[in-house]
């Protein structure tokens, strides 16, 4: 059982190139969430989606978008890379419905360290 | 809107010494109620989380933490601390089933020898 998996795990990029970030869940969640994680500022969500189809705004999420056309998948872009967006990225997944009130906790992905020089 | 504090961004404390992490959140719902840690270079795991039910929840490592509506706080505890406790802590909150999680802005914790 792989859980989330984040493709890739490092990544350099110049100011103005593009990238996508893709993450990856086989626990038929229907929850994913993208966070950036900064020093002093802990996580904060970028965007999320409730289901396949679906998403919506975090609180940080000026410079990114993202699409979740398959329920297992979530992708994260970055048209036009800034260093301010030098961060490390998490996905997480989280909210089984079948499963009910049990399985209200996010499993999160091994991260991805993004430079943008 | 949701949010979550938590007071203190470095916590030091000896080696078998009492653990304390202080999180207050705000909700406009009953919430849904999380602690993770995060080790150096890796994704967060969950610690223990509080959904509906018993106020004291027992987590993983030996941590717990109870639930305090009327002081809308979710302080995380171990009462001996391990060297191998160090790392980043992370409280969360989300509104009710399957809601977005907000994270407070992390507490590191050091543990002397």
């Amino acid at each position: 059982n792989a859980g989330v998996t984040q493709t890739p795990k490092f990544r350099v990029l110049k100011t103005g190139q593009s990238m996508t970030l893709l993450c990856a869940q086989d626990m038929n969640h229907e929850y994913m969430y993208w966070y950036r994680q900064d020093p002093g500022m802990g996580l904060r969500l970028i965007h999320y989606s409730v289901g396949e189809g679906t998403t919506a705004k975090g609180e940080v999420p000026d410079g990114y978008n993202v699409s979740r056309l398959k329920k297992q998948n979530f992708l994260l872009g970055l048209e036009s890379a800034a260093p301010s967006q030098t961060s490390v990225y998490f996905c997480a997944s989280s909210y089984s419905i079948d499963r009910g009130l049990r399985n209200t906790e996010a499993f999160f992905g091994q991260g991805t360290r993004l430079t943008v020089v | 809107a949701q949010s979550v504090t938590q007071l203190g961004s470095h916590v030091s404390v000896s080696e078998g010494a009492l653990v304390l992490l202080r999180c207050n959140y705000s909700s406009s719902v009953p919430p849904y109620l999380f602690w993770y840690v995060q080790y150096p270079n890796q994704g967060l795991q969950l610690l223990l989380k509080y959904t509906t039910g018993a106020t004291l929840v027992k987590g993983i490592n030996g941590f717990e933490a109870e639930f305090k509506k009327s002081e809308t706080s979710f302080h995380l505890t171990k009462p001996s601390a391990h060297m191998s406790d160090a790392a980043e802590y992370f409280c969360a909150v989300s509104e009710g089933q399957g809601g977005k999680l907000i994270f407070g802005q992390g507490t590191e914790l050091s543990v002397k020898p």
